[in-house]
């Protein structure tokens, strides 16, 4: 099955400074990729995805990226404000049927990300 | 407006009882998924369905079981529970891939906080 690796876990930036989350995956199947947002004591809510036939993806301040030969992803955040603070996950998975990896999603381990004012 | 409900939110259990989680959504999507999270170890697959009939396996399903009982309702089960359960319950719905791509855009429940003591 997939696995799904995460880093920083931790990482603090100054307001308006900019924030790179960093995932690998290891099922080269994977062709879906969300990333989610998980407010303190909240439930996680999608902010972005990307599908393998991109390699970026925007969206005003996140960007995401995707490097299949490597088979990395990356969330960007530019200009980060305090209410960026929060948990972010990666997840992957093969979104067509055939494979052990599909219709379900992945995790990464989580990144708390902490926007200082 | 909650479209995937869970509940309960909170919950305190003795070590060896039975409790049922229970979760019933309103999106109209077929799959339903299970996850617990737990700090450094993101979110861990127990158990999904892609519709009524269909009950799956995920990472980490020893010591639980599910129901699927309606397309809207999938029940969670701690049939002895033990002190390492103790964590934040998901329940996650989505959609079926849609033409021309997939959309796995999850929608999370609130989360049950469970303590097994």
């Amino acid at each position: 099955g997939e696995n799904v690796e995460q880093h920083p876990s931790t990482l603090s930036v100054q307001e308006g400074d900019s924030a790179v989350i960093k995932c690998t995956y290891s099922d080269s199947a994977s062709n879906y990729f969300p990333w989610y947002k998980q407010e303190l004591g909240k439930r996680p809510q999608l902010i972005i995805d990307i599908r393998s036939n991109v390699g970026e993806k925007k969206d005003q301040r996140i960007a995401v990226t995707l490097n299949k030969t490597a088979k990395h992803f990356s969330l960007h955040i530019t200009e980060t404000q305090p209410e960026d603070s929060a948990v972010y996950f990666c997840a992957a998975t093969q979104a067509n049927a055939g494979g052990t990896s599909y219709g379900k999603l992945t995790f990464g381990q989580g990144t708390i990300l902490t926007v200082h004012p | 407006d909650a479209d995937v409900t869970q509940t309960p939110r909170n919950r305190i259990t003795k070590t060896g009882k039975r409790i049922m989680l229970e979760c019933s959504q309103t999106k109209g999507h077929d799959r339903m998924y299970w996850y617990r999270q737990d700090p450094g170890l993101g979110l861990r697959l127990i158990y999904y369905s892609f519709d009524v009939k269909d009950i799956n396996k995920g990472e980490i399903s020893d010591g639980y079981s599910v129901s699927r009982q309606a397309q809207a309702k999938f029940s969670l089960s701690l049939e002895s529970a033990i002190p390492n359960q103790t964590a934040l319950y998901f329940c996650a719905t989505s959609d079926h891939p849609g033409t021309g791509g997939m959309n796995y855009g999850y929608t999370f429940g609130s989360g049950t906080r469970l303590t097994v003591v």
